[in-house]
């Protein structure tokens, strides 16, 4: 079974500073791991995703994250916050659970809301 | 090129009554779900499909149906709705099922009320 645990389900920063959002996973085998952001009444869209290519992630509008083993971690971080940050993030962890098959499934988070003070 | 599209975009029911959320892709995707999402609950996969004519039980399936009859569609019908199924649902899409990397493409949303 697979599991993410988002720390904190609130977030706020001022435009300008940093942005890191907290994601640990739990994973009996190799994770690939995923952050989508859903603005206010839409749908999510896909930030950014590790599938062992390379440990550093690169999204788009700035995102970035850090796979790291040993430490079942997958942080998301912005350099600087825009007042268009403001969404809520979910990470999510690619697999299967206890009694059904993995296929591309997802497991999601509980979910982290970003609020940008200006 | 629509993407997924869901309707209704709101739904109010009352308790005992039936519907069903219908969701469409023009993306040629084998794989489609359904998630609902609660406050501090993140998204549960309710039911999911490979390809047509094939369906199988996600994280959350009770009291929820669906058929897969065309790559394009897949309907979820709420047989008897229950206070507890209050929720937004999102319908997904994706092109491989057999990957595990493979990104999901998200619909907008129904927001379904249960009195």
């Amino acid at each position: 079974a697979q599991s993410v645990t988002q720390l904190g389900s609130h977030v706020s920063v001022s435009e300008g500073a940093l942005v890191l959002l907290r994601c640990n996973y739990s994973s009996s085998v190799p994770p690939y791991l995923f952050w989508y952001v859903q603005y206010p009444n839409q749908g999510l869209q896909l930030l950014l995703k590790y599938t062992s290519a390379a440990t550093l992630v690169k999204g788009i509008n700035g995102f970035e994250a850090e796979f790291k083993k040993s430490e079942t971690s997958f942080h998301l971080t912005k350099p600087s916050a825009h007042m268009s940050d403001a969404a809520e993030y979910f990470c999510a962890v690619s697999g299967g659970w206890a009694g059904g098959t993995s296929y591309g499934k997802l497991t999601f988070g509980q979910g982290t809301i970003l609020t940008v003070h200006p | 090129n629509a993407g997924v599209t869901q309707t209704p975009k709101f739904q109010v029911l009352k308790t005992g009554q039936s519907m069903t959320l219908q969701c469409a892709q023009d993306m040629n995707h084998e794989y489609m779900s359904w998630y609902r999402q609660d406050p501090g609950m993140g998204l549960r996969l309710i039911h999911y499909s490979v390809g047509a004519g094939i369906t199988d039980q996600g994280e959350v399936p009770n009291g929820y149906n669906v058929s897969r009859s065309t790559t394009e569609d897949f309907p979820l019908r709420l047989l008897s709705a229950a206070p507890s199924q209050t929720s937004v649902y999102f319908c997904a899409s994706s092109w491989d099922y057999l990957s595990s990397t493979d990104t999901q493409y998200f619909g907008p949303g129904t927001r379904l009320t249960v009195l």
